[in-house]
């Protein structure tokens, strides 16, 4: 079973700032990776998928890069609704495994 | 607009059932592959099982032997039989279309259940 590990367990950003999160799998998953946001008391999001394309209706502040085992989620410019939860997920392997996720919060 | 839509929550003792039905609309059902994902409180997501739209069905090792997953396409229905409870099944689950090297596109809100005695 593949782990997916991701890093910082949290992150403290001021508003207009960039973020980075990281998420690393413990063998490769070629680009079959995606980025969920997930808000309190509300369901997952899909945001990025194949690694570095954004879903439908996602601003371009969202950017996904990464291949095989490292990869990464950036946020451009933090706006006050990007304050979450975000879990990585591979469906290269099953079980498609999520990360622990990473929670950006208001610094 | 694709909506997903859980139901079948509640309280149950442990060592109990339940069966958890997700009603999908807004696209043609019977195409895609369907999953259950769980997340108890303050934790983060369990993927537990998937079933393609040929019947194909994958079980997470923690829920294999007790969960069934299913589906009526005539009914654009996905259900997830669960016996022998636990306390720790406790969660909200989740149904989510995707899965067999596709991501996860859309997501129900999601149905609470509570193992407790």
């Amino acid at each position: 079973e593949i782990l997916m590990t991701q890093s910082p367990a949290t992150l403290s950003v001021s508003p207009g700032e960039r973020a980075t999160l990281s998420c690393r799998a413990s063998q490769s998953v070629s680009s079959n990776l995606a980025w969920y946001q997930q808000k309190p008391g509300q369901a997952p999001r899909l945001l990025i998928y194949g690694a570095s394309t954004r879903a439908t209706g996602i601003p371009a502040r969202f950017s996904g890069s990464g291949s095989g085992t490292e990869f990464s989620l950036t946020i451009s410019s933090l706006q006050s609704e990007d304050f979450a939860v975000y879990y990585c997920q591979q469906y290269n392997n099953w079980p498609p495994i999520f990360g622990g996720g990473t929670k950006v919060e208001i610094k | 607009e694709v909506q997903l839509v859980e139901s079948g929550g509640g309280l149950v003792q442990p060592g109990g059932s339940l069966r958890l039905s997700c009603a999908a609309s807004g696209f043609t059902f019977s195409s895609y592959g369907m999953n259950w994902v769980r997340q108890a409180p303050g934790k983060g997501l369990e993927w537990l099982s998937y079933i393609s739209s040929r019947g194909t069905i994958y079980y997470a090792d923690s829920v294999k032997g007790r969960f069934t997953i299913s589906r009526d396409d005539a009914k654009n229905s996905l259900y997830l039989q669960m016996n022998s409870l636990r306390a720790e099944d406790t969660a909200v689950y989740y149904c989510g279309r995707g899965g067999q090297w596709l991501p996860f596109d859309y997501w129900g809100q999601g149905t609470l259940v509570t193992v407790s005695s």
